[in-house]
Order: structure tokens, then sequence, then C-alpha cells
């Protein structure tokens, strides 16, 4: 999994802190995206990124802020987050997502407890 | 709409026999479809993906996949399952269809948890 490193692999935090999720990917991908894990729900795609513009948001809450300052780098900002944000935050990178043949890969996670 | 099923929450199948995971799928027009396996505490690995051709694709592991258009399925198997393969697999489609627009998402099955017992 050196392909999309994560990090920190865990992390708790509490309702009113400010912490960041990184994501790096070396695999020479253009598009990167955050998704939420939870226990018997589907897969929840968050944010897309394809050369560093955002081009999809699917009604997250904005306690949730994505940032891509470059193809390689993505981040997640939290703040003020909500107990039923505990989830495992998956990110994932790909070469190009308007071909939809293109194949995602991903890195190990952020499994983030809320207090 | 799109979706992806995955029928089964569980499969158990002893070391060294066959195993199959199902998976079905609805979309408008011609799917991509993708497996990937979630070992605990880890990301999503790929493991194959139908795009076009032989409707036999082969993967990583050992595993490979059947694309069945008439049934709409694409069920994962592996002729002789290891106690290592036990994970969380994951199906997951995408629309073709021209109309599909700008709005390419993977649209993920729920999972189906495979334990080898050996």
């Amino acid at each position: 999994e050196t392909g999309v490193t994560q990090t920190p692999r865990h992390l708790v935090m509490g309702m009113t802190n400010k912490k960041s999720l990184k994501c790096e990917q070396h695999l020479g991908h253009n598009a990167m995206y955050w998704y939420k894990q939870s226990a018997k729900k589907p897969l929840e795609l968050m944010f897309v990124y394809s050369l560093e513009e955002r081009v999809e948001n699917n009604s997250v809450p904005s306690r949730f802020s994505p940032e891509c300052p470059n193809s390689s780098h993505l981040f997640l900002h939290l703040h003020t987050l909500q107990p039923e944000d505990s989830a495992l935050y998956l990110c994932a990178s790909s070469q190009d997502p308007s071909r939809g043949a293109d194949t995602q890969y991903f890195g190990p996670g952020t499994r983030l407890t809320v207090l | 709409a799109q979706s992806v099923a995955q029928p089964e929450d569980q499969v158990n199948v002893a070391e060294g026999n066959p195993l199959t995971v199902k998976c079905t799928y609805s979309v408008s027009g011609n799917p991509y479809l993708f497996w990937y396996v979630q070992y605990p505490n880890r990301g999503l690995q790929f493991l194959l993906k139908y795009i076009t051709g032989d409707n036999l694709v082969k993967g990583s592991y050992g595993f490979e996949a059947e694309f069945n258009k008439s049934q709409t399925s694409f069920h994962l198997k592996k002729p002789s399952a290891l106690v290592s393969d036990s994970a969380l697999y994951f199906c997951a489609v995408r629309d073709n269809a021209y109309n599909a627009g700008n709005n390419r998402k993977l649209i993920w099955g729920l999972g189906t948890s495979l334990a080898v017992n050996p």
C-alpha cells in the first residue's frame, strides 16, 4: 500500500477539536477522492478532485473541508464534528475520472472516532 | 436507477474448496465492473475489472470473475480458497451510458465477508 498513503491511521477527537487528515499518492495520478466507510453502509463518495479542481461534492456537511494543493496531496480538514462522523475515511487516486474504465487505488484509511 | 447487490453478507468455505462471491447490478447502459478486497484495518485493494471483451476476467491472487450480461451478474470466483483469502469483498459498477454525463461515480455493494476455514 505504498502507492497511496494516509496519515494519521487513527484519530480520536472531541467535537470541538479541529484536525486534518492527509493523503499522498505516489502513482502519478491526476485525480484524488475522499470516501467515508461506515459499517453496514455502501462506501460514500465525499469529494473528487481532478487536476486539483474539485469536480464533485456530494452534499457533504460543511464541517468537512477538503483541500488539494497539488495532484499528489489531498487533505480533509475537520471541525466541530459529530459522533456520527466516526468512520473509516479512505483516500483514493486514479488516472482520469472522466474515463469509465478508470481504476481507483485506495490508501489504508484513517479510523476516526469522535467523542 | 443504478445499483449493485451482493446478496450474501457472509460466505463460509473450507480451505481448498472453490469459492464464489456473488454480485448483480443494474445500470441503464453498459457496465464497467470492479472487484475490490479489504483486509482488516486496511484500505480497499483492486482485484480485477471488466471493461469489454472476454467475459472471464482474471485478476490478482488467483481470483477471476465472469461477466454475464443476460443475468446482469459479475460473480467473483477462485478455484481453491486459502485461509488468507478471508476478508471483505466489494463489487462496484460504473455506468458507461452516454447519458450518464459527468456522473461517473462508482456504485458500491455493501460487501461480502468471506471466511475460509482451515
